[in-house]
Order: C-alpha cells, then structure tokens, then sequence
C-alpha cells in the first residue's frame, strides 16, 4: 500500500474554507484515495473518495492532482463539529482493509 | 436502519477473564471487519470476514477469535483478557471488498486490569 504524508495538525477559522494536504507520491494504478475522519475517539466516517476525479458530496470535496501524488480534501464552511483527525488512505479495489496512519488534527476556531 | 451496532460501550475485565464483543449490521453487508485503536495510535486491523461462514485474520489477530454464523452479526472472542488488549475496538462494514467505504461502529472501550 502507498505511504502517506499528511500534516500532524491545522487550524481554520469557522465558517472558512478547510484545505487538508495529503501527499502519496508511491500510490499505485488500482488505489483509490479514501478520506475518514474521527471525531474525539468515536468510530471513524466516512467522507469521501476517488481514484482519478476530483469527487464532491455534500460533506467535502476530493481534488486529486493529474499525477495522483497528492491531494486535497477541502471541508468548505468548516464548523466547530468538524474539529476532528482527518485521515488520507490510499486503498486498492480489491483490498480487505483500510490502513491508518496519524492522520491530521484539524481544529476549528470559533 | 441503526448501521454498525456494537455493545458493550465499555467494559472493565480482570487478567484471564473471557468476554465477546458484539457486533451487528442491518445494513445486509457481506464483508465485515474488526479493528482496534490504542492510544494516539491508527486502527489495525484484527479479523475479517467475506461472508457467513467465512473468516480471516487480520495485522494483529493473536489472542482474539471470531465467528460469523449469519450475515449481521460478527462477534469477537477474547478467552484470556491480557493487559496488552487494553484497547478502543471498532467493527465495520462494507457491502463488497472493492471501492466501497467501510461503515463504523461507535466502538467498546476495553481496559483490562
């Protein structure tokens, strides 16, 4: 599975837009970036992925770069509820699991 | 529809004892997975399952057991609870192995004293 970089932490103002980093620069053909977060030990949710697309839903918006060595998740009204550890996994298809790292602690400020 | 149910919430047990972990899903997903998070730590993952009848270990599968006799329901056995075990534990559920997000429990918290 592909390493993954993510800042250990950011702040954002409430009502700005939140722009999360992740790189993976060894992801492979078949991996799809997945985002989850973890709200203050609560099981991990799930909030968007793509392989190649930038992707959006009504919680975020995926950009993933034309190399897919890195991308960003971008919360665009971020509210105090969306203080949490934001997780980048590159995942192939086929695979069983997910694998975590850090993650990056986003805490918004009111 | 409740998702990924899991109980206890918490639970306190003594070195040696046994208990099982539940874990149900009506969300009538075939793959089913268990996770564990210690402190500060990502989640591992510990067993897995494709479907009834149908298990797998995971990273970190040693002193742990589990079954799946129906689709909804993946419980995790614990026979002699060690200190190492202290842990936050996750259950999720997917409806295919392929690209499809994996759906979290709200976790039990395990401290063995």
């Amino acid at each position: 599975d592909a390493k993954t970089t993510q800042p250990p932490s950011m702040d954002c103002a409430e009502g700005r837009a939140a722009n999360l980093p992740c790189n993976h620069s060894t992801i492979s053909g078949n991996e799809y970036v997945y985002w989850y977060r973890q709200i203050h030990s609560q099981g991990p949710q799930y909030i968007i992925h793509g392989l190649k697309n930038n992707e959006t839903n009504e919680m975020a918006s995926l950009i993933i770069t034309e190399d897919r060595k890195s991308s960003t998740l971008i919360l665009p009204h971020a509210t105090l509820r969306d203080t949490a550890v934001y997780y980048c996994i590159p995942r192939p298809g086929s695979a069983r699991q997910l694998t975590f790292g850090s993650g990056t602690q986003l805490t918004v400020l009111p | 529809n409740a998702g990924v149910t899991q109980t206890p919430k918490f639970r306190i047990l003594k070195i040696g004892q046994s208990m099982t972990l539940q874990c149900t899903q009506d969300m009538n997903h075939n793959y089913m997975y268990w996770y564990r998070q210690d402190p500060g730590m990502g989640l591992k993952l510990i067993y897995y399952s494709v479907g009834a009848g149908i298990t797998d270990k995971g990273e970190v599968p040693n002193g742990y057991n589990v079954s799946r006799s129906t689709t909804e329901d993946f419980p995790l056995r614990l026979e002699l609870a060690a200190p190492s075990q202290t842990s936050v534990y996750f259950c999720a559920s997917t409806i295919t192995g392929g690209n499809q997000p994996q759906h979290f429990g709200d976790g039990t918290r395990l401290s063995i004293l």
